[in-house]
């Protein structure tokens, strides 16, 4: 029923901390999706789930940032070690089978500020 | 690799005139496209969608847009403005054995009343 929702939707965090971003697809929906928008750009692409297997990680900027998915349905993005240039705001998007001709609805997103 | 383009990165009409939000694009293949619209503090709406079906797609709350292969463009229009069409607006693009989009940078379109 409910649309693609996002917690928190806003999180301030110091420069080293950890975060975690969660992200609540719609129900049924096999593929997934994490975008980070910075201010005045469009979303780019990080991470891409099918099921509960990334099939393509290639958007993700270093290894202090990881998402997992593990039953399927819910997903977190995880990062390491913030940096100033973290600061973003984080979307998820979900599509029903992942064909590139699928709608892919997206959530309010998490506003991710690091001091 | 594909990359997206949108002259204007700020658009401003008055109440009832036409809107024009050009998108141009770059791919080995023709991709599909896809028109996005943010509003403020909300997710991205899909306005309209090219598959490779018609070339003039129509989308929600009166806008279209015409698919070129000549001209890679993907431009959206609307006869006429409303002020509740107001927000921010994305063009993206995706191959048809892709999985992910790449966004433009966007268009802020202001109505003036």
């Amino acid at each position: 029923g409910a649309g693609v929702s996002q917690t928190p939707s806003n999180k301030v965090t110091e420069k080293g901390k950890y975060v975690e971003l969660r992200c609540d697809p719609i129900s049924g929906h096999t593929a997934l999706y994490w975008y980070r928008q910075s201010l005045g750009q469009g979303p780019e692409f990080l991470i891409y789930f099918q099921g509960t297997g990334a099939a393509d990680d290639s958007g993700l900027p270093n290894d202090r940032f990881f998402a997992v998915r593990p039953e399927g349905s819910v997903s977190t993005l995880k990062i390491q070690r913030t940096e100033r240039g973290d600061s973003a705001v984080y979307l998820c998007a979900s599509s029903l089978a992942g064909q590139a001709t699928d709608t892919q609805y997206f959530g309010p997103g998490t506003r991710l500020t690091v001091l | 690799a594909q990359s997206v383009t949108q002259l204007g990165s700020h658009v401003s009409v008055s109440e009832g005139a036409l809107v024009l939000l050009r998108c141009n694009y770059s791919s080995s293949v023709p991709p599909y496209l896809f028109w996005y619209v943010q509003y403020p503090n909300q997710g991205l709406q899909l306005l309209l969608k090219y598959t490779s079906a018609a070339t003039l797609v129509k989308g929600i709350n009166g806008f279209e847009a015409e698919f070129k292969k000549s001209e890679t463009s993907f431009h959206l229009t609307k006869p006429s403005a409303h002020m509740s069409d107001a927000a921010e607006y994305f063009c993206a693009v995706i191959l048809w054995n892709g999985q992910n989009f790449v966004f433009g940078p966007g268009t802020r379109l202001s109505v003036l009343p």
